[in-house]
């Protein structure tokens, strides 16, 4: 089956600095990911869509500036917390789909594992 | 826009019972629905989805059913096991949409021993 994985799984860090999340697509290609926000007891808030080599398009109410997404490659996409706050602590969640060989995986998204962010 | 309400929040089943699970969805074009199952501090995972053209799909003790007049579909788990317990999330792609899932809001399926 297609993998997603995403690294760090935990982060902490101090209010201001810039935090980075991968998430790469182990064994297809990801002509598309999503990037996910899930605050405890809450369902899934997407932020925003990107496809390889294109822009990502955003969510209302996420901001591009603080939320950088780079999707340079078909196997990998980051999401960059610039500037984080307390309230930017929560659980981070990258999706995927796309084609393995000739094969295209869509509509099914193929989920990472998460990362918890957490901003003193 | 597309919306996705989901039933119950909560649900206790004792082992060895089936639980059911209800979502419905706005917009009469949405052509996929997935289920996916989370278990605390992982990311979702999908356990069973269906296609409009489809009425119904079965794995095992899983099954899904698509009503696609009334506009919505349920997950149903039978001889549910411990290890079955967790969040389910029920969600669908808008016809309109390239591929961006809505989701409900959730259920937390417990099973008591």
């Amino acid at each position: 089956g297609a993998v997603v994985s995403q690294h760090p799984s935990r982060v902490i860090c101090k209010s201001g600095t810039s935090v980075k999340i991968e998430c790469r697509s182990l064994d297809f290609q990801a002509t598309t990911m999503f990037w996910y926000r899930q605050f405890p007891k809450q369902s899934l808030m997407l932020m925003a869509t990107s496809n390889e080599g294109s822009k990502a398009t955003y969510e209302q109410g996420v901001e591009k500036d603080k939320f950088l997404i780079n999707h340079a490659s078909l196997t990998l996409s980051t999401l960059t917390v610039t500037s984080a706050h307390p309230e930017d602590s929560s659980f981070y969640i990258c999706s995927a789909t796309g084609t393995s060989g000739r094969v295209a995986l869509d509509p099914e998204q193929f989920f990472g594992p998460g990362t918890r962010l957490t901003v003193l | 826009g597309e919306n996705v309400e989901q039933h119950p929040s909560t649900l206790s089943v004792q082992e060895g019972d089936s639980a059911v699970i209800k979502c419905t969805y706005s917009d009469s074009a949405s052509n996929y629905f997935p289920w996916y199952k989370q278990e605390l501090g992982k990311g979702p995972q999908l356990i069973i989805d269906i296609r409009s053209n489809v009425g119904e799909k079965k794995d095992q003790r899983i099954a899904v059913t698509l009503n696609k007049t009334a506009k919505h579909f349920s997950l149903h788990i039978t001889e549910t096991q411990p290890e079955d317990s967790a969040v389910y999330f029920c969600a669908a792609i808008p016809g309109h949409s390239n591929y961006q899932l809505i989701w409900g809001a959730g259920t937390k399926l417990i099973i008591k021993p």
